[in-house]
């Protein structure tokens, strides 16, 4: 099976502009998450999609959001980028059920000027 | 409010001797526990996990302790090899009945020398 799947992987974006990361789990997994890399921060919980529904979420402000098609794809969306959005975007992909591992992809690199 | 802790950034270690990096926890619902390895430029990887109904689980060199009652788990690397090298995190599982969620610690830097 193919693994978890992030483009682009890197991208480089001014303040005020919006950003679309896009996320293709693992084939046959329903549930898709997301999560942000900062240096000291370790791995923050942004949110998880279920067959196509928002599930859980994490404590970010509006400004992140996110989608999941009927294939499993996922979407990130991050409008009016701040410089503190620089980070590694990691996506995750897995069954979703309760006590299992995720499969994370390579993630997207996002610096924001 | 950090419900996974690791608190130390980093470890350095020689090779063939024992790693043991360290992770603290504040909710006791939490029920299991992953420990996953970064490289840089990689996404983490899956390394070994605990269920809170066991108090130790063995992978090849990988053992994972884990102290209910301390609320702290531990990550047994022996012997190390340079290879190993990595930032390991650890990650805690906080929903009972769904899944897709785990709430990770800052991460410890390993470095194995030669």
């Amino acid at each position: 099976k193919a693994g978890v799947t992030q483009t682009p992987r890197y991208l480089i974006k001014t303040r005020g502009q919006q950003v679309t990361l896009s996320c293709s789990p693992i084939s046959g997994h329903r549930s898709v998450s997301w999560y942000q890399q900062t240096p000291g921060q370790g791995l923050q919980f942004l949110f998880e999609y279920f067959s196509e529904t928002q599930r859980n979420k994490g404590n970010f402000p509006g400004r992140f959001s996110g989608r999941q098609f009927s294939n499993s794809r996922s979407e990130m969306n991050v409008s009016t980028l701040e410089l503190g959005d620089s980070a590694l975007y990691l996506c995750a992909s897995s069954d979703g059920q309760p006590n299992e591992k995720l499969f994370f992809g390579s993630g997207t690199q996002l610096s924001v000027l | 409010d950090q419900q996974v802790k690791q608190n130390s950034p980093s470890l350095s270690v020689q090779e063939g001797r024992i790693s043991i990096l360290n992770c603290d926890y504040t909710n006791s619902m939490f029920d299991y526990f992953l420990w996953y390895k970064k490289y840089p430029a990689e996404g983490p990887t899956f390394l070994i996990s605990i269920s809170s109904i066991k108090d130790k689980n063995e992978d090849g060199r990988f053992t994972v302790f884990l102290n209910k009652s301390a609320k702290h788990l531990s990550l047994h690397i022996v012997p190390s090899q340079p290879g190993d090298s990595a930032v390991y995190f650890c990650a805690a599982d906080p929903e009972v009945n769904q899944g897709g969620k785990l709430i990770f610690g800052q991460g410890t830097e390993l470095s194995v020398k030669p």
